[in-house]
């Protein structure tokens, strides 16, 4: 079966730099979600997107951006990188169709910044 | 905001050995789910559990959901090394967003052979 893909799956970044992330969800999922997850922590919600809408905002920096497209993808765009945005970056997707909500997560783009 | 405390935070067991992680949350809770993550992997979800009182089973995994709705378990039975990971509950409010989950901060489950 089709899973969560996201690219690329490993970025080093110096300070100050951007970062652009991708997620693909799985093919007929509504929503897409993004988390951080520092090492040895609970993953962090950031934000969510329902249909192309932003459905839910969590503690996303304002140095951080995201959008989901036509085709359902979605980018987190992070701006003036700092040393402690160094963490795993996980997508994750959703359908409401049976309003189980069940989260379908991706394997994850580890960030490094120098 | 909402917190979710899970405990313990590290648990060690001999291969053969029961072993339970307790979520407790500050709010009522319209379902609670939990995950499995592997060393070096990504959150897997196990179950969701939506009912006051639920208690559901898969193989040795026994999840249960408290009456009032704040507080979840989920306990295996003779554990396996193949248990090995960090299990998360993660609450959804009660009237809060459908697309916001509040995870623990896990269980590391450790299984010696």
């Amino acid at each position: 079966a089709a899973g969560v893909i996201q690219s690329p799956r490993h970025l080093i970044k110096e300070k100050r730099e951007t970062a652009t992330l991708k997620c693909y969800p799985i093919p007929r999922h509504d929503t897409v979600y993004w988390y951080q997850q520092g090492p040895g922590q609970d993953p962090q919600f950031l934000i969510s997107f329902y249909e192309k809408m932003q459905s839910d905002k969590g503690s996303i920096p304002d140095r951080f951006s995201a959008q989901q497209f036509s085709d359902y993808h979605s980018e987190l765009n992070m701006s003036s990188l700092e040393l402690g945005d160094s963490a795993l970056y996980f997508c994750a997707s959703s359908s409401s169709q049976w309003g189980s909500y069940e989260q379908y997560f991706g394997p994850g783009t580890r960030l490094t910044v120098t | 905001g909402q917190q979710v405390m899970q405990i313990p935070q590290y648990q060690h067991v001999q291969e053969g050995e029961d072993f339970t992680t307790y979520c407790n949350s500050s709010t009522t809770l319209s379902n609670i789910q939990w995950y499995k993550q592997r060393p070096g992997g990504h959150p897997v979800f196990l179950i969701q559990l939506v009912k006051s009182g639920e208690v559901k089973k898969q193989k040795r995994l026994t999840f249960q959901f408290g009456e009032a709705k704040k507080n979840s378990s989920l306990h295996i039975t003779a554990t396996q090394t193949t248990d090995v990971g960090t299990y998360f509950c993660a609450g959804r409010r009660r009237g809060g967003s459908n697309y916001k989950l509040t995870f623990g901060k896990g269980t590391l489950l450790t299984v010696n052979p």
